[in-house]
């Protein structure tokens, strides 16, 4: 099946710092990829829908201006947490969906903690 | 908001098969149901999706009632590998395109 990864597997950083998080799909192009946070002990949740070319479209409740995407190419999404503060220590999940088969691959995951 | 509601955990005994049910009463007549699954700590593994009739691969098989209201996805032969948490999810026509909202899932224990 499509492989998406993702990187880092895990980031450590400082309150107040910014850390960006890459999602590639490695054997398609996808023009659209999603982000999810996870809890502990929770199940995903969307925070927003990233098209290849132009804006992202966020969840409601989910701050675009602390959470900033960027979808420059068809195989290449990145999600940048600004000014992380410990409560935005979670699990991040990207997808991608391939275009030609229209299944939606998920990455591994990234365990972000912030001290 | 996700479309549906699953029991939250469940066990099975290993080389039995798993039946795991899903409700999704409002799903709209051009909503997919799938199935992925999340081992601790990893990314969801895609499992199967069907639309109007029953389906099957490799991995399970997935049954889709007639008026579509309700599914049950089968792990014919379980193992203590398939220990995971499974989640069904309709997947949603929005103004910007096809999107997953996951609900909570049911947790299968595979018992030795």
């Amino acid at each position: 099946g499509a492989v998406v990864s993702q990187h880092p597997s895990r980031v450590i950083c400082k309150s107040g710092t910014s850390v960006k998080i890459e999602c590639r799909s490695l054997d398609f192009q996808a023009t659209t990829m999603f982000w999810y946070r996870q809890f502990p002990k929770q199940s995903l949740m969307l925070m927003a829908t990233s098209n290849e070319g132009s804006k992202a479209t966020y969840e409601q409740g989910v701050e675009k201006d602390k959470f900033l995407i960027n979808h420059a190419s068809l195989t290449l999404s990145t999600l940048t947490v600004t000014s992380a503060h410990p409560e935005d220590s979670s699990f991040y999940i990207c997808s991608a969906r391939d275009p030609l088969g229209g299944g939606q691959y998920f990455g591994p995951g990234t365990r972000l903690t912030v001290t | 908001d996700a479309k549906t509601t699953q029991p939250p955990s469940m066990d099975c005994a290993e080389g039995r098969a798993a039946n795991l049910p899903c409700n999704h009463s409002t799903i709209s007549g051009n909503e997919y149901v799938y199935w992925y699954r999340q081992i601790h700590s990893q990314g969801p593994q895609y499992i199967i999706h069907g639309l109007k009739n029953n389906e099957t691969n490799e991995m399970a098989s997935l049954i889709i009632t007639e008026d579509r209201k309700s599914s049950t996805l089968i792990l014919p032969h379980a193992t203590l590998r398939d220990t995971a948490v499974y989640y069904c999810i309709v997947r949603v026509l929005t103004n910007t395109g096809n999107q997953f909202y996951f609900g909570t899932g049911t947790s299968l224990t595979v018992i030795p």
